[in-house]
């Protein structure tokens, strides 16, 4: 079964600027995060969807939204980027039933760097 | 989630078994002990999760103890891909909260 997989891998963008990151999840599985990871903060919620729907976020502005499409797959969207939002962007998927056993598989991130 | 606490870092000879160490002192009775490790720059890979039994699985052994308070990661026979920084997360897993809190981790070096 094919894993997580995230486009672009690297991206460069400027202040000011949007920057939309996309997400596959693994076949079947309803629910994707999204995590920011830095060298200071570590990695981070910033939030979730299942079904279409945002059921949890982090503690993130409002310039991070997400969004997902009734095939599962996420995309996540900054606008007016600041320098501070280098960062790696992780996207996780699990089947999203709520039980222990519900494991979130990780995809290899995008690297956004903000000049 | 229950916070964990773990080691800074911890080093590994190569072939040896290594064991990394996590505190969960106040997990509650639902929530499942996970360990992640993230290679440098890479997406964090699952390793082994459990309630209360130990576990095992083709990369590693958990250990659980039997008040829960504690666990040990052990990965057998370590070879110099080991090398990552690797999380424990206490996690309930309850619907609805897919949320994984990762504290800094153990950066684990195996040394040749």
């Amino acid at each position: 079964k094919a894993g997580v997989t995230q486009t672009p891998r690297y991206l460069i963008k400027t202040r000011g600027q949007q920057v939309t990151l996309s997400c596959s999840p693994i076949s079947g599985h309803r629910s994707v995060s999204w995590y920011q990871q830095t060298p200071g903060q570590g990695l981070q919620f910033l939030f979730e969807y299942f079904s279409e729907t945002q059921r949890n976020k982090g503690n993130f502005p409002g310039r991070f939204s997400g969004r997902q499409f009734s095939n599962s797959r996420s995309e996540m969207n900054v606008s007016t980027l600041e320098l501070g939002d280098s960062a790696l962007y992780l996207c996780a998927s699990s089947p999203g039933q709520g039980r222990g056993t519900d494991t979130q598989y990780f995809g290899p991130g995008t690297r956004l760097t903000v000049l | 989630d229950a916070k964990t606490t773990q080691p800074t870092s911890m080093d590994c000879a190569e072939g040896r078994a290594a064991n990394l160490p996590c505190n969960h002192s106040t997990i509650s009775g639902n929530e499942y002990v996970y360990w992640y490790r993230q290679i440098h720059s890479q997406g964090p890979q699952y390793i082994i999760h459990g309630l209360k039994n130990n576990e095992t699985n083709e990369m590693a052994s958990l250990i659980i103890t039997e008040d829960r308070k504690s666990s040990t990661l052990i990965l057998p026979h370590a070879t110099l891909r080991d090398t990552a920084v690797y999380y424990c997360i206490a996690w309930g897993g309850n619907f609805g909260n897919e949320k994984l809190t990762f504290g800094t981790g153990t950066r684990l070096t195996i040394i040749p």
